[in-house]
């Protein structure tokens, strides 16, 4: 089972910053926050990965709770093409340990 | 485009029939998984390979499913004597064996509809 929480779904204006919140209270010291997102009829596109400090790539930030029991994902300006579902998982990185997705958030930009 | 291909892309068979689905991952990538998804639901791990060796499979993989990777390059997912309950996406991805990067990069994934 999926070891982490989002909402169902949310809406954004475009332009506007989008911040998808994941809890992940019973993550272990070893475990990494994951984001991937699944823009429909594709496959899911890996979007970032954090352990305790905050990430950034050109797609998109990540905040992690001081406690890392939840998390942020930030999508600084959203555009229609960001509409997808996204999901938040915990994970060990090493080894070959697979992905466990939950149902995620489906983020709806609107013009 | 991820670099993962997958054949075909979508799948239409009849119930009691066999299929077969290819995938192509990228060259360099030792690591190669398969994924199913059902309609509102995320992604469920199916199997794993590392080269040749299939290492892990799920409790989801019934008796009718096999999984190869000969050669360890491309691999194929056979479900024999489908069922409705089979129609779903099957979702290959695979990863570089690199620890410090664990991405795992995905294919389009095939559709299956079993009637």
């Amino acid at each position: 089972d999926a070891k982490t929480t989002q909402p169902p779904s949310m809406d954004c204006a475009e332009g506007r910053a989008a911040n998808l919140p994941c809890n992940h209270s019973t993550i272990s010291g070893n475990e990494y926050v994951y984001w991937y997102r699944q823009i429909h009829s594709q496959g899911p596109q890996y979007i970032i990965h954090g352990l305790k400090n905050n990430e950034t790539n050109e797609m998109a930030s990540l905040i992690i709770t001081e406690d890392r029991k939840s998390s942020t994902l930030i999508l600084p300006h959203a555009t229609l093409r960001d509409t997808a579902v996204y999901y938040c998982i915990v994970r060990v990185v090493s080894g070959n340990t697979p992905l466990v997705f939950g149902k995620g958030t489906r983020l709806s930009v609107i013009a | 485009d991820t670099g993962v291909s997958q054949d075909p892309r979508h799948k239409i068979t009849k119930r009691g029939q066999n299929v077969t689905f290819r995938c192509d991952p990228i060259s360099e990538h030792n690591r190669l998984y398969w994924y199913r998804q059902t309609l509102g639901q995320g992604p469920e791990f199916l199997t794993y390979f590392q080269n040749e060796a299939q290492l892990e499979k799920s409790r989801l993989l019934s008796d009718r499913f096999s999984a190869e990777r000969p050669k360890g390059s491309f691999s194929t997912l056979e479900i024999q004597r489908t069922e409705q309950g089979d129609s779903a996406m099957y979702l290959c991805a695979s990863s570089p064996t690199d620890e410090a990067y664990n991405e795992q990069f995905f294919g389009p994934g095939t559709r299956l509809t079993v009637l």
